[in-house]
């Protein structure tokens, strides 16, 4: 199976900050990456697929980046609604294997 | 609009079945894939398995293969998984998500069904 780490387990930060968060593959998983939103209590809801692409309705502030068994996410200017836990998933084989999660608290 | 909505919570004994249950609304429900996912308590994402309603065609994680049963019926758009022995461990929250058209992400997803397990 595919291994996939995050980092941070958790970070605070405040509205309006810059935040990243780093996912590693195991081994190379060719952009097959996504990242996820998750509020306790709600659905997970897609940001991202193919490592930099954004999903449908997701906001610009949302980017991905990254290659080979390194990518990040990053919010840019983080809004009230972004505090959530946020889940990598490579799907490049299977069985599919998620994050740990970063969860993002407000400071 | 995409909607997958889910049973509601349920508390089990141990040695007890179960099957709880996904209705899909707002897509040809036979032409994508549908996955359950397991969240234990405090815990990240597992994915358990996936079926394609189309033919029944379900896959599962080596984890989750034999511990359950994935199953849908297309006539009322709805996808199951289910337990004929739980087990304490069992207790989580499940959640049933839709695979993309053409690559394993999940695009839509339920908000889950919460299976508690004791005695």
């Amino acid at each position: 199976d595919i291994q996939m780490t995050q980092s941070p387990s958790s970070l605070s930060a405040s509205v309006g900050d810059r935040v990243t968060i780093t996912c590693r593959a195991s081994r190379d998983i060719s952009n097959s990456l996504a990242w996820y939103q998750h509020v306790p209590g709600k659905a997970p809801k897609l940001l991202l697929f193919a490592a930099p692409r954004l999903a449908s309705g997701v906001p610009s502030r949302f980017s991905g980046s990254g290659s080979a068994t390194h990518y990040t996410l990053t919010i840019t200017s983080l809004q009230p609604e972004d505090f959530a836990t946020y889940y990598c998933q490579q799907y490049y084989s299977a069985p599919w294997t998620f994050g740990q999660g970063t969860k993002v608290e407000i400071k | 609009e995409v909607q997958l909505v889910q049973s509601g919570a349920e508390v089990k004994k141990p040695g007890e079945s179960l099957k709880i249950s996904c209705e899909a609304s707002g897509y040809s429900f036979s032409s994508y894939w549908i996955a359950w996912v397991r969240q234990m308590p405090e815990k990240g994402l597992e994915w358990v398995g996936i079926i394609y309603p189309s033919d029944s065609d379900a896959r599962y994680s080596p984890s989750f293969q034999g511990q359950v049963t994935i199953s849908a019926d297309r006539s009322i758009n709805t996808a199951y998984l289910q337990w004929t022995s739980l087990k304490a461990s069992d207790s989580a929250i499940y959640y049933c998500a839709r695979r993309s058209m053409s690559y394993h992400y999940f695009d839509f997803w339920g908000h889950g069904t919460l299976v508690t397990v004791s005695s």
